[in-house]
Parts: C-alpha cells; structure tokens; sequence
C-alpha cells in the first residue's frame, strides 16, 4: 500500500497567517492527489484535486501543489472558518490511502 | 443539488451483519463512481469500497481489512448503494461515508453527513 505522511499533525497559527501543510507519498503517484478539509463534528469536504485544481466554491485562498511524492496545501491568509483537519488523499492506487491528517487551530 | 444521504447504522454486536444505504439525487447515478469511507472514532479517514460507474461495468473494489466480509452494491434505478457487512468487528466501529466521484475529477466530490455504527456486545 502507499503511505501518505503529513506533517505537521497539528498547528496553531494566527488570523492573516501564511499556513503551510505537506504530504508524501511513499512512492510516485504523479498528479493522482486530493486534499480534503473536515471542520469538528462534519463530513469532510474536498478542497482540491488532482494536486492543483481547486473545488469549486472553494475560496482563492488555498491552492495546492506538487507532483509524484511530495505535495502541498498552502492558506494564503488563514481565516477563523480554516479551524478543521486537514487530510491528503492518493487515487493512484488501490488502495486509496489518506495521511493522518492536520489539526489546524487559530491562535 | 447533488446529495448523498445514508442510512442504516446502529449497535450491532461482534459477529454480526448490519446494511447500510445511500440514497442519491441531483446527478445521473449511474454515471458516477459510488464509495464507502469510514472514520473509527477519532481516528482518521479509510477508503472502504467502490462501485465504478457504468462505463466501467459497475466493478468493484475493496479494501483488504473488509475484502471478504462487505458486499457493496448498487441499483441504478433506486439511485441507491448499499454495504451489506457481514462478520463485523469491535474495529469495525465507525462513521461510515458515502461519497460521489466522477472519472477523470479527483475523487470523492460530494459526502454524505454519515452514519454511525457501533459493533459492541
């Protein structure tokens, strides 16, 4: 199976602040990547696909990169509605694997 | 609006079966990827099973920890999926997902707000 490994598990940063989570891939898995947001007590929510295209409705805010094993989700300005767990997930093979995910909270 | 909503859930106790169902509407079901994602209690997301959409024959996948003991299926003309679990497991205890993809757009676009199953004596 493809391992999935985030990091930070958590964070705490500021309203306005740039945030920045990662996500490897034990092996290539080209662009096959999603990442998806999940505030307390809800379904979880899919911010972008295939590494880099954001959902839309999703807001310009947050963007996604990269390409084989490593990959980003960047906040540009975080918002107080950002507080939530952030997960990847690899569709290049099964089976699909999710990261352990992100715990974001605001200062 | 597209929706998925499930139902089904409840105590069941280890050894057991429980159905699950996810009715769909707002899209063209059988033209969609259906799946089953769950969430043992504050723990992460696992993707338990697919039915691809018609194009590609309705075929299935699973994961390896329920490969053996769940049956997803689907019919079309009830805009349904369903996960028949069989032999279930105290590990088993989840919030189990319903989600909609759409070949070649990522995965899992659209999630139902879950159901919850609890297997315990």
């Amino acid at each position: 199976d493809i391992q999935m490994t985030q990091s930070p598990s958590s964070l705490s940063a500021s309203v306005g602040d740039r945030v920045t989570i990662t996500c490897r891939a034990s092996q290539g898995i080209g662009d096959d990547l999603g990442w998806y947001q999940q505030k307390p007590g809800k379904a979880p929510k899919r911010l972008v696909y295939t590494a880099s295209i954001l959902q839309s409705g999703v807001p310009s805010r947050f963007s996604g990169s990269g390409y084989g094993t490593h990959f980003t989700l960047t906040i540009s300005s975080l918002q107080p509605e950002d507080l939530a767990t952030y997960y990847c997930l690899q569709h290049s093979r099964y089976p699909y694997t999710f990261g352990q995910g992100t715990k974001l909270e605001i200062k | 609006e597209v929706q998925v909503v499930e139902s089904g859930g409840g105590l069941v106790q280890p050894g057991g079966s429980l159905r699950l169902s996810c009715a769909g509407s707002g899209f063209p079901f059988s033209d969609h990827y259906l799946d089953w994602i769950r969430q043992a209690p504050g723990k992460g997301l696992e993707w338990v099973a697919r039915s691809r959409d018609r194009t590609r024959g309705h075929t299935i996948e699973y994961a390896a920890s329920v490969a053996g003991r769940f049956i997803i299926s689907r019919d079309n003309s009830q805009n349904s999926v369903y996960l028949q679990m069989s032999s279930l497991k105290t590990e088993d205890t989840a919030v189990y997902y319903c989600t909609r993809s759409t070949y070649g757009s990522g995965n899992f676009d659209s999630w139902g707000q879950g159901t919850l199953v609890t297997v315990s004596s």
